[in-house]
């Protein structure tokens, strides 16, 4: 049973323009949301994480959108760049055992043409 | 700062055979996790580890197994291997296991 749901699958946009990728989530205990970002080669880096406390958070171009009602969040990446070209997870969390281990979604390729 | 490091980078190994798997967490962090990542499975947790005790365990068999050393050094071995054991293991460490994990960039294993 996939708990995350993420989509699209894969995203291409051209440079300046708008990315956006969205999540949804079933377990309502979940209370802790990050986004990650992948390059080749490389592990996750996280980009941006969420309490479901807010409803939006912004770091620089990058901007989580969180609905609690409707269990689902996104991304959105402003003025995209050809460096922002990765693949992006979002996960969801809840506390266990005094850690919070991140269910993922599938991963959005995301390449910003120039 | 020394970010997450894991060794080997690349390995080949024999269905049947073992394999071990380092992880070298970011100094003072005391919590270190394990993933698997396949392009059909995606991104799936095994198991994380704090001050040398699994405190939480994903749905994998048991041939996954891991542990922690004092220094929270981690290591994870895979025992009788098969083809589908073929992933990119990611280890990521934490202070102490909440939000905030950093990833190392993974160790690749193909089984043939």
């Amino acid at each position: 049973q996939q708990q995350v749901k993420q989509s699209p699958q894969s995203l291409i946009v051209q440079k300046g323009g708008i990315s956006i990728i969205n999540c949804a989530y079933e377990n309502t205990a979940f209370d802790y949301f990050p986004w990650y970002q992948q390059f080749p080669g490389k592990g996750p880096a996280l980009l941006i994480a969420i309490r479901p406390d807010v409803s939006e958070k912004k770091e620089g171009r990058f901007t989580i959108s969180f609905n609690k009602s409707a269990k689902q969040f996104s991304l959105h990446i402003m003025d995209s760049q050809p460096g922002d070209s990765a693949t992006y997870f979002c996960a969801a969390s809840v506390a266990s055992g005094g850690s919070y281990i991140p269910t993922f979604g599938r991963g959005t390729s995301l390449i910003v043409h120039p | 700062k020394a970010g997450v490091t894991q060794t080997p980078r690349y390995l080949i190994k024999t269905r049947g055979q073992q394999v071990t798997l380092s992880c070298s967490p970011i100094s003072g962090h005391r919590s270190v996790s394990w993933y698997q990542q396949t392009p059909g499975q995606g991104l799936q947790f095994l198991f994380e580890y704090f001050s040398e005790t699994q405190r939480n365990k994903g749905n994998f068999p048991g041939r996954f197994s891991g542990r922690q050393f004092s220094n929270s050094r981690s290591e994870m071995n895979v025992s009788t291997l098969e083809l589908g054991d073929s992933a990119l293991y990611l280890c990521a460490s934490s202070l102490s296991g909440g939000d905030g994990y950093t990833f190392g960039s993974g160790t690749r294993l193909t089984v043939v």
